[in-house]
């Protein structure tokens, strides 16, 4: 069964106070992992996709890292405004596009909070 | 930039009444989704459709669920005899050819009362 477990399930940091959030996924057919944040009452909000592992992508004050088991979201010197759920969600194709299986499954979020 | 729009932003029904929630992709995407969230819950799959046809659905999308795409711009889907249990946000999404990434609508929050 595909699987994809975040973790802490909720974090508070204060403001500029640097920290990382945990994906880690037991899948198959993994053809990318997504971050996404989601304020509440929204829809989920791209941040990055990871194809491969070794891969790293930067935004502002996020980086995202991805291995073979798992990935990081390290989030550096964070100010209120990141305070939001981040979603991590790995995205399964089998049977080539549009000729099979193709969807993301979610891990349930870790909600972080950053107090000035 | 373009974007994935829902209407309406939220939605009241009774049980056993039919709901359409309705959707516009990003005009040049392929692939279209349904997801739902319960509250406090993940985000869960539902449906995939491409080329006029549902190339994926979950066990959540049972009969009285169905999906369509009536005209070049609008992706709709519709819950024949709702139950309380599909109170929910209901998110579409869209992807192009070029990328994985699925961009995701505001979501329409659905009430069954």
């Amino acid at each position: 069964e595909d699987q994809v477990t975040q973790s802490p399930e909720a974090l508070r940091l204060q403001e500029g106070e640097s920290s990382s959030l945990n994906c880690s996924y037991t899948v198959s057919g993994l053809r990318g992992l997504f971050w996404y944040r989601q304020d509440p009452g929204k829809g989920p909000e791209f941040l990055f996709t990871l194809y491969s592992a070794g891969e790293e992508k930067e935004k502002e004050r996020l980086k995202a890292t991805l291995t073979k088991k798992e990935s990081f979201l390290h989030i550096t010197a964070p100010k209120p405004e990141d305070s939001a759920t981040y979603l991590c969600a790995v995205f399964l194709a089998r049977g080539g596009p549009g000729g099979g299986s193709e969807k993301l499954v979610f891990g349930k979020g870790t909600k972080l909070t950053v107090n000035p | 930039e373009p974007e994935v729009t829902q209407t309406p932003s939220h939605q009241v029904t009774q049980m056993g009444q039919e709901v359409i929630l309705r959707c516009v992709p990003i005009s040049n995407h392929l692939y279209f989704y349904w997801y739902r969230q319960i509250l406090g819950q993940k985000v869960e799959f539902l449906v995939s459709f491409y080329n006029n046809e549902i190339s994926e659905k979950s066990e959540i999308f049972d009969d009285q669920f169905s999906v369509e795409r009536p005209d070049g711009s609008n992706f709709t889907l519709k819950i024949r005899s709702t139950k309380l249990e599909d109170s929910a946000m209901y998110f579409c999404a869209s992807l192009g050819d070029t990328t994985y990434e699925q961009y995701f609508g505001p979501g329409t929050r659905l009430t069954v009362t």
